[in-house]
């Protein structure tokens, strides 16, 4: 138990479909992360939040829209999405936001299909 | 480009011996991180080295090498549960986490 939770673990949607990634932390971290793994490939971070501001993002498609209500809850809205955007979306925290030493705490992802 | 390299899969017996390699180019550098992630599991924290030498922490130790580019993982006395994913990630210059892909630990008795 790492102390970040995600939901769903699965999730199969149509490219017309609209579905919600969440996340939640327990651990009373300031930042929160949205990365994307695909097979084979580095994690790839999407979004990042400090103290419920974005202060990144990298380039990622309109299509997904990130929404942190408050330090603890971190969502991942989905519309339109293309069958390339299957994969596992990993959630993380951390104390701060790119202190040197600090770790990562990840949840267990939402491994996502898109047909 | 920056860019981290480490072997796709390695394959080693119960109770032996694994080192699993890590070379980076990066804008900088600010500490290597290496995270654990078992099959359909959340990556989990195992070390972090920011000076040259070898940090020993249990059955796994790791090291680095700044002047050359390089850190591994050594995985010692290997039980079937050190079956997994090791990813090396590097904090560069401007404090961003740049990722290596992974390399898949099978571990065979």
């Amino acid at each position: 138990e790492t102390g970040v939770t995600q939901t769903p673990r699965h999730l199969v949607m149509g490219m017309t479909n609209k579905k919600s990634l969440k996340c939640e932390q327990h651990l009373g971290h300031n930042a929160m992360y949205w990365y994307k793994q695909s097979a084979k490939k580095p994690l790839e971070l999407m979004f990042v939040y400090s103290l419920e501001e974005r202060v990144e993002n990298n380039s990622v498609p309109s299509r997904f829209s990130p929404e942190c209500p408050n330090s603890s809850h971190l969502f991942l809205h989905l519309h339109t999405l293309q069958p390339e955007d299957s994969a596992l979306y990993l959630c993380a925290s951390s104390p701060q936001e790119g202190a040197t030493n600090e770790k990562l705490f990840f949840g267990s992802g939402t491994q996502l299909s898109v047909l | 480009g920056q860019n981290i390299d480490q072997p796709t899969e390695m394959t080693a017996t119960e109770g032996a011996i694994v080192q699993i390699n890590c070379t980076y180019q990066t804008s900088g550098f600010n500490g290597l991180f290496w995270y654990q992630q078992h099959a359909g599991e959340a990556p989990t924290f195992l070390s972090y080295n920011v000076l040259d030498g070898l940090e020993e922490k249990g059955r796994f130790s790791s090291f680095l090498s700044r002047s050359k580019g390089y850190s591994y993982l050594l995985l010692k006395e290997l039980q079937m549960k050190d079956s997994a994913s090791y990813l090396c990630a590097v904090r560069d210059s401007n404090y961003q986490l740049i990722w290596g892909a992974g390399t898949k630990l099978i571990i065979k008795p």
